[in-house]
């Protein structure tokens, strides 16, 4: 299986910051990374696939880059609504594999 | 608008089978090449279970392959999971999803772009 890693864990921001949030594939997943927000007892949701492609509605605030194993979620200037946890996941292959999560935390 | 929902026992019992129905609404589940499930255990992070396609080939998480199937049913625009002989660490919350293939640069990637609420299921005695 292909392990997606993200660290931190949590990460504390104020609002306006900009904030980087990494993710790092165990092998070249090329461009097959999706980002999703999840807020506490919500489902998750999708923000950007194919590593840098923003979903319709998204904030143009949140952008993603990076291909092969190292890849970055940018949200430019924070929210309140922002605060909330975000998962990489590959669909590089099967079995499709999801990050830890990082939580953004109010500082 | 299509919607997804999740229905089901809420309780199961140890070495008990789970079994989830996924209620597609506002469109055919035809129209869709895959659907999925996905669940989180309590504070845990997230969990692929498998796949189904529109046609009804399957691929499942080789960590639950044994244990788990999932079905479609056309006549009831509803896709299903079930879940043999589980345990108190199957306790999570179960979603359903849609898988949408995005084209870009000559390139076809996969998400899941639309998510059920989900539903938490318990298994204890």
């Amino acid at each position: 299986d292909i392990q997606m890693t993200q660290s931190p864990s949590s990460l504390s921001a104020s609002v306006g910051d900009r904030v980087t949030i990494p993710c790092r594939a165990s092998e070249n997943i090329g461009s097959y990374l999706n980002w999703y927000q999840q807020q506490p007892g919500k489902a998750p949701k999708l923000l950007i696939s194919a590593a840098s492609s923003l979903q319709t509605g998204v904030p143009s605030r949140f952008s993603g880059s990076g291909s092969g194993t190292d890849f970055t979620l940018i949200i430019s200037s924070l929210q309140p609504e922002d605060f909330a946890t975000y998962y990489c996941q590959q669909s590089f292959n099967t079995p499709y594999t999801f990050g830890q999560g990082t939580k953004l935390e109010i500082k | 608008q299509v919607q997804l929902q999740e229905s089901g026992p809420l309780l199961v019992k140890p070495s008990g089978t789970l079994s989830l129905n996924c209620d597609v609404s506002g469109g055919s589940i035809s129209s869709t090449s895959w659907w999925t499930w996905v669940r989180q255990s309590p504070g845990k992070g997230l969990e692929w279970i498998g796949e189904i396609s529109r046609s009804g080939s399957t691929f499942y998480n080789p960590s639950l392959k044994s244990r788990v199937a999932i079905f479609l049913d056309r006549s009831k625009n509803q896709f299903s999971l079930r879940l043999t002989s589980v345990t108190a660490t199957d306790t999570a919350k179960y979603y359903c999803a849609r898988e949408t293939d995005y084209y870009q640069s000559g390139v076809y990637y996969r998400a899941f772009d639309l998510w059920g609420q989900g539903t938490m299921v318990t298994v204890s005695t």
